[in-house]
C-alpha cells in the first residue's frame, strides 16, 4: 500500500538554526514527491517537488529536499529558519500507482514552531 | 487573482442536517478534489473530478456526495451530517497541463462542526 510517514508531529527550532523535516514513503514504483506548507488559517502551498533527475531539489522560500531511494525518504531542509517559517508542513506522494489525475497521498504533517 | 474559493468558511450543523460546500476555481483547471483534514491524519481524499460532469470516489467517500455541473465549480454535499464529519474541508484543483507535475492549488478551507 502507498503511504507517507512524517515521524515528527511537532518540531521547535530557534530562529537562524537549521531545519530538517523527515518524510518516509512507501510506494511500489518510482514516486513523485512533494512538500506543501500550510500557514495558519490558509490552504496548502507547494514548496517543492521531485519527479526525476537530480535528487536534490530546490524550492521556494529557501527550502530544499533530497530524494534518497535506498532509504525511501524525501527530507526537507533549510539552512537558516526565519520566524515566518512557522507553519505545518506536509509531505505527499503521487505517481502511476495513485491512479493518475494528481491524486496525492499526504502524510500527517509536522508542525514547526520557531523561537525568536 | 482569486484562485480557488470555498464557501462557506465556517459552519455549525446539528446531527442529521444537510449542507453543501461550494468550491469555485478561476484557473480553467480540469481536475478538482475535495479533501478533509483531521488532526494527526493529514489530508484524505473524499471525491474528485477529472472533468465537467464526471466524479469519482477517493479514499473516504462515505457520507458525502459531489457534483461537477460546471467546469469551474465542484460541490460537496452532506445529506445527513454526523459528528464524525466534523473536520476542515479543502478543495483543490489542478490543470491538465500540470497533470504530470502533481501541483494542486488549494482553497483556504471550510471548517465544519457537527453537534
Amino acid at each position: 500500500a502507498q503511504s507517507v510517514t512524517q515521524p515528527d508531529i511537532h518540531i521547535t527550532v530557534s530562529e537562524g538554526a537549521s531545519l530538517e523535516l523527515r518524510c518516509n514513503y512507501s510506494y511500489g514504483a518510482t514516486p513523485y514527491l512533494f512538500w506543501y506548507v500550510q500557514s495558519p488559517g490558509q490552504g496548502l502551498q507547494l514548496l517543492l517537488k521531485y519527479f526525476s533527475g537530480d535528487t536534490l531539489v530546490q524550492g521556494i522560500k529557501g527550502f530544499e529536499a533530497e530524494f534518497k531511494r535506498s532509504q525511501s525518504s524525501f527530507n526537507l531542509r533549510k539552512p537558516s529558519v526565519h520566524w515566518s517559517d512557522a507553519a505545518e508542513y506536509f509531505c505527499a506522494v503521487g505517481g502511476p500507482l495513485s491512479g493518475g489525475y494528481n491524486k496525492l497521498i499526504f502524510g500527517a504533517g509536522t508542525r514547526l514552531a520557531v523561537h525568536p | 487573482n482569486a484562485g480557488v474559493t470555498q464557501t462557506p468558511k465556517f459552519r455549525v450543523l446539528k446531527t442529521g442536517q444537510s449542507m453543501t460546500l461550494l468550491c469555485a476555481q478561476d484557473m480553467n483547471h480540469e481536475y478538482m478534489y475535495w479533501y478533509r483534514q483531521d488532526p494527526g491524519m493529514g489530508l484524505r481524499l473524499i471525491h474528485y473530478s477529472v472533468g465537467e460532469g464526471t466524479t469519482a470516489k477517493g479514499e473516504v467517500p462515505d457520507g458525502y456526495n459531489v457534483s461537477r455541473l460546471k467546469k469551474q465549480n465542484f460541490l460537496l454535499g452532506l445529506e445527513s451530517a454526523a459528528p464524525s464529519q466534523t473536520s476542515v474541508y479543502f478543495c483543490a484543483s489542478s490543470g491538465r497541463a500540470s497533470s504530470n507535475t502533481g501541483e494542486l492549488f488549494f482553497g483556504e478551507g471550510s471548517r465544519l462542526t457537527v453537534l
